[in-house]
């Protein structure tokens, strides 16, 4: 059965330092994956999203993410934290052979000053 | 654009109250969605529809209604309130559906409370 896991429910960066949150999933074939950010009271907004091709892949507001699939994993990055980045984030899987989405239980990011 | 709208955008029911949710998309998209969101579990796919006039049942569907009369509404109703159904609701949708490399678009939730 598909799965998504996100290890941490919490991290806190301070401003400026480097981000990675981390996402592992469970999928029987080559799987669609996202990263949603959801800032507070806000519904949830795609970041990046990777099907294919390069396993790096560019988001908005300067995230990354890489596919690796020997380690399951599609990790976000960010080289320098704002703090406006602070808000909860979602890794979620699309089955290729429909419509569902499965959603993991979020990372919430905080950045101090 | 609006994009997904949904009203109210908080409420408070006592047990055993009733009340719809609405959901509105001015996209044309065809799947549309309700999720419900708790704490240290994510997004929960409740109800689901595939187009006008169709729903299907989700993940957690056990004391939720739903209609899709027209193609741009997906109402979500509760007949019957429970505290445990105190959440976060989110709305979404997506072009076309039957393909999930379609990202979602997400409505601003509504903040349900049962008492």
């Amino acid at each position: 059965a598909q799965s998504v896991t996100q290890p941490d429910i919490h991290i806190t960066v301070s401003e400026g330092a480097s981000l990675e949150l981390r996402c592992n999933y469970s999928y029987g074939a080559t799987p669609y994956l996202f990263w949603y950010v959801q800032s507070p009271g806000q519904g949830l907004q795609l970041l990046l999203k990777y099907f294919s091709g390069d396993t790096l892949v560019q988001g908005i507001k300067g995230f990354e993410a890489e596919f690796k699939r020997s380690q399951s994993s599609f990790n976000l990055r960010k080289p320098s934290v704002h703090w406006s980045d602070a808000a909860e984030y979602f890794c979620a899987v699309g089955n290729t052979g429909g419509f569902k989405t499965i959603f993991g239980a979020g990372t919430r990011l905080f950045v101090k000053a | 654009n609006a994009g997904v709208t949904q009203t109210p955008k908080f409420r408070v029911l006592k047990t055993g109250q009733s009340m719809t949710l609405l959901c509105a998309q001015d996209m044309n998209h065809e799947y549309m969605y309700w999720y419900r969101q708790d704490p240290g579990m994510g997004l929960r796919l409740i109800h689901y529809s595939v187009g006008e006039g169709t729903t299907a049942k989700g993940e957690v569907p056990d004391g939720y209604n739903v209609s899709r009369l027209k193609k741009q509404n997906f109402l979500l109703g509760l007949e019957s309130a429970a505290p445990s159904q105190t959440s976060v609701y989110f709305c979404a949708s997506t072009p076309r559906g039957g393909k999930s490399d379609e990202q979602q678009h997400f409505g601003d939730g509504t903040r349900l409370s049962i008492l």
